[in-house]
């Protein structure tokens, strides 16, 4: 049972140059999210999307990009790379059942930008 | 945003219960209190939720106060592998019911 499965684990970028972090999961979802987490503090929402073809900005949107395709993937698109971006990046899905359903998140992504 | 204010920081002895405190004053009457944690270098995982009534499962107990403005998450025997940062968390309908993530609270556990 894979999950919420997100590549690369962990990723070097150079200023200015650009990547995409993948996120899929397996549980036939509708609901995906993508966070950062800074040292010391806790997650904050990114983009997230309420089902395939939608998505919808978080609270730090600025400098990313998303899409969904697909009800399995939800990648996270870095277009110029900054050091501001440097950070751990968390991909999660839930269930459509009620809005209480548990929400079940990666391994994580862990990006320096130099 | 309904918010949730938790200590930084807690210490518990192994085999000992532990009592972590949240307060979520401005909470609304339809929000369910959530409490995740994260373990060093994982992923945050779910522990459990609740609206009004005392909660169990096989991770924990949440206790929530009659007048709703905190909650309280119980873990009866602390294990060593239970160290880790504890988020009591309401949910953003305005984000696709996002999970709200503040500071929460690093409990350590000592043999």
């Amino acid at each position: 049972n894979a999950g919420v499965t997100q590549t690369p684990k962990f990723r070097i970028l150079k200023i200015g140059q650009s990547m995409t972090l993948q996120c899929t999961q397996d549980m036939n979802h509708n609901y995906m999210y993508w966070y950062r987490q800074d040292p010391g503090m806790g997650l904050k929402l990114i983009y997230y999307s309420v089902g395939a073809g939608i998505t919808d900005k978080g609270e730090v949107p600025n400098g990313y990009n998303v899409s969904r395709s697909t009800t399995e993937d939800f990648p996270l698109r870095l277009e110029l790379a900054a050091p501001s971006q440097t950070s751990v990046y968390f991909c999660a899905s839930r269930g459509s059942g009620t809005v209480n359903t548990e929400a079940f998140f990666g391994q994580g992504t862990r990006l320096t930008v130099v | 945003d309904a918010k949730t204010t938790q200590p930084n920081s807690m210490e518990s002895n192994e085999e000992e219960p532990v009592h972590l405190p949240c307060n979520h004053s401005t909470i609304s009457g339809t929000d369910y209190i959530h409490w995740y944690r994260q373990l060093p270098s994982q992923g945050p995982e779910y522990v459990i939720h609740g609206l009004t009534s005392n909660v169990n499962n096989r991770m924990a107990s949440l206790a929530i106060a009659e007048d709703r403005k905190s909650s309280t998450l119980i873990l009866h025997r602390a294990t060593l592998r239970d160290a880790a940062v504890y988020y009591c968390i309401l949910r953003d309908p305005n984000s696709g019911y996002a999970l709200n993530f503040g500071k929460g609270t690093s409990l350590l556990v000592t043999p």
